[in-house]
């Protein structure tokens, strides 16, 4: 079936440094990338997407890239502060079967004052 | 971004009862809402696409008489949890897509003893 690959699962970065996490998906018809911010306990919240007509997107402080020929998307955060510490979720669209999202293993960043 | 709620947000039941968990759109219309588990520092596991009027279609492995879905409107979605064992106990997560971002209620933490 279609999946997603997420890394690095766990993320470190001093606070002011910048981090990376990637994913790269199989379903070559995967339209719609979005990623999501999770805090404990909490509900996933979109923080930024893009789609496939688009190579990458910024707001502030987060950006994603896509590489349709390669099939990966990067999430990049800058100026990271602690309050970026959470768990990442990326995603990619597929039509496999039915319209539904196929989410990635999660990268929980933390960020160290 | 749209608003989705989320009822109850903690259970603790018996084992052998059934749980019914709510999920509405607040402020746009859901024709496709989605239910997820989540076990603790793992990923989203889509369970079943609710459809509104329709039946709801089931990701492989998860039994249709042990997790009921009914999607009677265009902002209710119910889970139902039959016959609930320990086994059972997670994080469960509904989302709805105005168009085709998905918003996550604030989840349902379900203890079966």
């Amino acid at each position: 079936g279609e999946n997603v690959e997420q890394h690095p699962s766990t993320l470190s970065v001093q606070e002011g440094d910048s981090a990376v996490i990637k994913c790269t998906y199989s379903d070559s018809a995967s339209n719609y990338f979005p990623w999501y911010k999770q805090e404990l306990g909490k509900r996933p919240q979109l923080i930024i997407d893009i789609r496939s007509n688009v190579g990458e997107k910024k707001d502030q402080r987060i950006a994603v890239t896509l590489n349709k020929t390669a099939k990966h998307f990067s999430l990049h955060i800058t100026e990271t502060q602690p309050e970026d510490s959470a768990v990442y979720f990326c995603a990619a669209s597929t039509t496999s079967g039915t319209y539904k999202y196929i989410f990635g293993t999660g990268t929980r960043l933390k960020v160290l004052a | 971004g749209a608003v989705v709620s989320q009822h109850p947000s903690r259970v603790i039941c018996k084992s052998g009862t059934s749980v019914k968990i709510e999920c509405r759109s607040l402020d746009f219309q859901a024709t496709t809402m989605f239910w997820y588990r989540q076990f603790p520092k793992k990923s989203l596991m889509l369970m079943a696409t609710s459809n509104e009027g329709s039946k709801a279609t089931y990701e492989q492995g998860v039994e249709k008489d042990k997790f009921l879905i009914n999607h009677a409107s265009l902002t209710l979605s119910t889970l139902t949890v039959t016959s609930a064992h320990p086994e059972d106990s997670s994080f469960y997560i509904c989302s709805a897509e105005p168009q085709e971002t998905q918003y996550f209620g604030p989840g349902t933490r379900l203890l079966v003893l």
